[in-house]
C-alpha cells in the first residue's frame, strides 16, 4: 500500500493557461475525489468518481474545470484559462466502497499569477 | 444544505495537557458520520476518528475521543495527554449516508506548547 500520490506537487502557472493535476489512489479503491482547499478553509468538494464514473459535480466546477478517470485507475483534473481565483491546493482521495475512510494524497498547490 | 461548522479558529494546549476542540453540524438527515481529520503543517491529511450517527456511544481512539451529543449536533474532540506531534490543523467533516464527498469545517490550528 503506497497511499494516494498526486502530480505535480506545487505548480506556478500564468493566467490563462491551461493546467493538468494527476491523482493515483490506492490500488484496490474504486472511488475517487477531489477537492479542492483555500488557505485558511478546509477541503471543498469538487468531483467524485465510482470506477470511470463520474456521479458527482460540485457547483464549483466550473466549465473551465473538467477532471476523467479512463478505466478507473488513475485520475486526472484539468483546469483551462486559468485565473488567479483558482490558486489553491488541489487534494484527492481515495476510498474502497463499504467502508468508512478517505484516504488523501499530499495535495497539488497552484500558484497562478 | 448541510454545514459544519468550528468556531474555534486557534487552540493552545500545554504539553500533557487536555484539549478539546468543537464542532456543530447542521442536517436533516438521519443516517450520516462523522469525522475529524488532522492536517499537519505541508503534510497529507489522516484521519483521528470517526462516529457513526446511529451508535450511541461515542468513539474512542487511544488519546482521542468523541463527544457526540445528536440532539444537539455537536461533535467534539477531546485530546488527552497532548504531545507536541498533535500540533496540526483539525478539520470536523460530516458524510451524509448516501453521499460519497465529505463537508468539511474551517478547521482549528491547535498549538502544543511544551
Amino acid at each position: 500500500d503506497t497511499g494516494v500520490s498526486q502530480d505535480p506537487r506545487h505548480k506556478i502557472t500564468k493566467r490563462g493557461q491551461n493546467v493538468t493535476f494527476r491523482c493515483d489512489p490506492i490500488s484496490e479503491h474504486n472511488r475517487l475525489y477531489w477537492y479542492r482547499q483555500t488557505l485558511g478553509q478546509g477541503p471543498e468538494f469538487l468531483t467524485y468518481f465510482q470506477n470511470e464514473a463520474q456521479l458527482e459535480k460540485s457547483r464549483l466546477l466550473s466549465d473551465r474545470f473538467s477532471a476523467e478517470r479512463p478505466k478507473g485507475s488513475f485520475s486526472t483534473l484539468e483546469i483551462q484559462r486559468t485565473e488567479q481565483g483558482d490558486s489553491a491546493m488541489y487534494l484527492c482521495a481515495s476510498r474502497l466502497a463499504g467502508t468508512y475512510e478517505q484516504y488523501f494524497g499530499p495535495g497539488t498547490r497552484l500558484t497562478v499569477t | 444544505a448541510q454545514t459544519v461548522t468550528q468556531s474555534q479558529p486557534e487552540m493552545s494546549v500545554q504539553e500533557a495537557e487536555t484539549v478539546t476542540l468543537s464542532c456543530t453540524y447542521d442536517t436533516s438527515e438521519s443516517d450520516y458520520y462523522l469525522f475529524w481529520y488532522k492536517q499537519p503543517p505541508s503534510r497529507q491529511m489522516i484521519l483521528v476518528i470517526r462516529q457513526e450517527a446511529y451508535k450511541q456511544q461515542n468513539a474512542t481512539e487511544n488519546r482521542f475521543s468523541v463527544n457526540f451529543q445528536k440532539a444537539a449536533k455537536s461533535f467534539s474532540l477531546k485530546i488527552s495527554d497532548s504531545q507536541l506531534g498533535d500540533a496540526a490543523m483539525y478539520f470536523c467533516a460530516y458524510r451524509g449516508g448516501s453521499q460519497g464527498n465529505l463537508i468539511f469545517g474551517k478547521g482549528t490550528k491547535l498549538s502544543v506548547k511544551p
